[in-house]
């Protein structure tokens, strides 16, 4: 049982660069998630997703598209990277959105250039 | 507004017990997280609280005043390996979104 997997674990880019994290979860669960983490900040929600098919924005989504195909799959894609989306990484899922906590992958160290 | 407050640091002794206090702001509310998150690593669950009171699983408890917006973490018998931040999360109505706090630094020393 692998959990929450993502892919790159790390990656540099140029300003300008488009890229698309990858996340999949073989738990069947319902809800994913997507953070970034800054030292000082703690996570925060970029996107999120309650089912195949339905995505909605969280705090900081500018920047950053999601969909959600399939449910295990939920990739986030950088459009134009800048500097400010230097960052690390982190998806997350969960069985359902109440009572139940998230499990959350190894984190993406992104950094641009 | 929606906001979470803990301390950044704090440093206890190996084999003692420390309290790690959190306030929260939500716009409403369903439900308390602790997660605990070595360096370098992804957050792990911890424990979970949405009714007042206390809930103990081995050496961690989670205390809850929906009343205050207040929680705390209590760990008792320190271990080394308990260096590490732990983080406040609160969960808000219909349970989409998660607001976590910045975290809080934890040092064991012998």
């Amino acid at each position: 049982n692998a959990g929450v997997t993502q892919t790159p674990k790390f990656q540099v880019l140029k300003t300008g660069q488009s890229m698309t994290l990858q996340c999949a979860q073989d738990m069947n669960h319902e809800y994913m998630s997507w953070y970034r983490q800054d030292p000082g900040m703690g996570l925060r929600l970029i996107h999120y997703s309650v089912g195949a098919g339905i995505t909605d924005q969280g705090e900081v989504p500018n920047g950053y598209n999601v969909s959600r195909s399939t449910t295990e799959d939920f990739p986030l894609r950088l459009l134009s990277a800048a500097p400010s989306q230097t960052s690390v990484y982190f998806c997350a899922s969960s069985l359902r959105t109440s009572g139940q906590p998230q499990h959350f992958g190894d984190g993406t160290r992104l950094s641009i250039l | 507004g929606q906001n979470i407050d803990q301390p950044t640091e704090m440093t206890a002794t190996e084999g003692a017990i420390v309290q790690i206090n959190c306030t929260y702001q939500t716009s409403g509310f369903n439900g308390l997280f602790w997660y605990q998150q070595h360096a370098g690593e992804a957050p792990t669950f911890l424990s979970y609280n949405v009714l007042d009171g206390l809930e103990e699983k081995g050496r961690f408890s989670s205390f809850l005043s929906r009343s205050k917006g207040y929680s705390y973490l209590l760990l008792k018998e320190l271990q080394m390996k308990d260096s590490a931040s732990y983080l406040c999360a609160a969960r808000n109505t219909g349970g989409f979104k998660t607001i976590f706090g910045a975290g809080t630094r934890l040092f064991v020393k012998a």
